[in-house]
């Protein structure tokens, strides 16, 4: 079984559209997160989400929404695609709502804007 | 802001040899410190990881040490291998929230 698991795994699209990433855990985890891994393999933080606190990294766009209907599935909403947010988006999770535990990564999402 | 500094960018090593990795973060109130590998086209993965009450950890072929004062932590691999070659993330927790990465250290072991 997956543990955390993230569709679709490809993603072409063009400019201008708004599209969806999905994420789903079964570790029973209290905490997921969103990665942006750009070309030069840098791990950005986006959002971390815990079902009391959504904390948003401030560099991040307000075209990004982070959308979590329970504490399983994190969602990433985009707004108005750029070029620029060409990437590997990729979901984790970590257990007992803190960073101070080992995540558990997805398997990205390869997002092309073109 | 606080961050996770990390070198080299690269290392290129031939099989056998040991190779180090360094990392230096920022947030003082930071008290773990995991390593993850991440080989290509595929998810990082967590490979070691150290508390701040302990100074060194081993798991084989890899160890992990970590000096708190100085705020340094370092990832050890011995006898490298060819499926060692990987890219290889230092991470710190920034204000307990979320993980902040290094920047890489693209490891080559040649054979």
């Amino acid at each position: 079984d997956t543990a955390v698991s993230q569709t679709p795994k490809y993603l072409v699209t063009q400019m201008g559209n708004d599209k969806s990433i999905k994420c789903e855990q079964n570790l029973g985890h209290d905490t997921m997160y969103w990665y942006k891994q750009d070309s030069k393999k840098f791990l950005k933080i986006m959002f971390s989400y815990n079902n009391k606190e959504l904390i948003i990294n401030e560099t991040v766009p307000n075209r990004f929404s982070p959308k979590s209907p329970d504490k399983a599935h994190l969602n990433l909403h985009i707004n108005s695609l750029e070029l620029g947010d060409s990437a590997v988006y990729f979901c984790a999770s970590s257990q007992r709502g803190g960073a101070n535990y080992g995540y558990t990564f997805g398997s990205g999402t390869r997002l092309t804007v073109v | 802001g606080e961050n996770v500094e990390q070198h080299p960018s690269t290392l290129s090593v031939q099989e056998g040899d040991s190779a180090v990795i360094k990392c230096t973060y920022s947030d003082s109130a930071s008290n773990y410190f995991p390593w993850y590998k991440q080989e290509l086209g595929k998810r990082p993965q967590l490979i070691i990881d150290i508390r701040s009450n302990v100074g060194e950890k081993k798991d084989q072929r890899i160890a992990v040490t970590l000096n708190k004062t100085a705020k340094h932590f370092s990832l050890h691999i011995t006898e490298t291998q060819p499926e060692d070659s990987a890219v290889y993330f230092c991470a710190a927790p920034v204000k307990g929230t979320a993980l902040i990465f290094g920047k890489g250290t693209t490891l080559s072991v040649s054979s």
